[in-house]
């Protein structure tokens, strides 16, 4: 069975810092891979993904995350992030049929003025 | 365009009552998607609808909860005689056939039975 793990519940960083949020996930075949944001009281909104091809994928606002097959990583990292970036972020893989997403258990991000 | 939205946005209930939550998907998306988030279990997967096939049920917890899909749109959640683990967030989200794994999800209908 596949399953995503995000192993920072929580993270605090300064407005201006750098940013990465793990991400492992275990899946028998080739992952796809995601990450959504949730703003608070909001849906959850797509910022990248990975299906094949180039490893480092470009996302919405800024995001950008990695695939590394021998780690089973798939990090998301932002080189300077603003206030507007506290939210929860979601790690997901998507299963071989396309009809369902396993969800991380989620990071909450805080960003400090 | 006109996201995912869910009504009600808020359902506060007793339990063992039943009660019914909404899903417009957005227009001309096929697939359809409902979630559970909730503190002790993070994000579930419930069920999915492709079309007029029939549904994928497998994510549903207890026979309690069915859903149904309207002519290939409006989706509704029914959960009978509702219990206070039940309490949670239910997230729909909607995708095109050729690109299922881009799922769009409506802002959630938070659901409190006392």
């Amino acid at each position: 069975a596949q399953s995503v793990t995000q192993p920072d519940i929580h993270i605090t960083v300064s407005e201006g810092a750098s940013l990465e949020l793990r991400c492992n996930y275990s899946y028998g075949a080739t992952p796809y891979l995601f990450w959504y944001v949730q703003s608070p009281g909001q849906g959850l909104q797509l910022l990248l993904k990975y299906f094949s091809g180039d490893t480092l994928v470009q996302g919405i606002k800024g995001f950008e995350a990695e695939f590394k097959r021998s780690q089973s990583s798939f990090n998301l990292r932002k080189p300077s992030v603003h206030w507007s970036d506290a939210a929860e972020y979601f790690c997901a893989v998507g299963n071989n049929a396309g009809n369902m997403l396993t969800f991380g258990g989620g990071t909450r991000l805080m960003v400090k003025p | 365009g006109a996201g995912v939205s869910q009504s009600p946005s808020n359902k506060v209930t007793e339990k063992g009552k039943d009660v019914e939550l909404r899903c417009d998907p957005i227009s001309g998306h096929t697939a359809l998607y409902w979630y559970r988030q909730s503190l002790g279990q993070g994000l579930e997967f419930l069920i999915y609808f492709q079309g007029n096939s029939a549904p994928d049920k497998s994510g549903l917890p207890s026979d309690r909860f069915s859903a149904e899909r309207t002519g290939g749109s409006v989706s509704t959640l029914t959960i009978q005689r509702t219990q206070q683990e039940d309490s949670a967030v239910y997230l729909c989200a909607s995708s095109l056939l050729a690109d299922s794994y881009e799922q769009y999800f409506g802002p959630g209908t938070r659901l409190t039975v006392t």
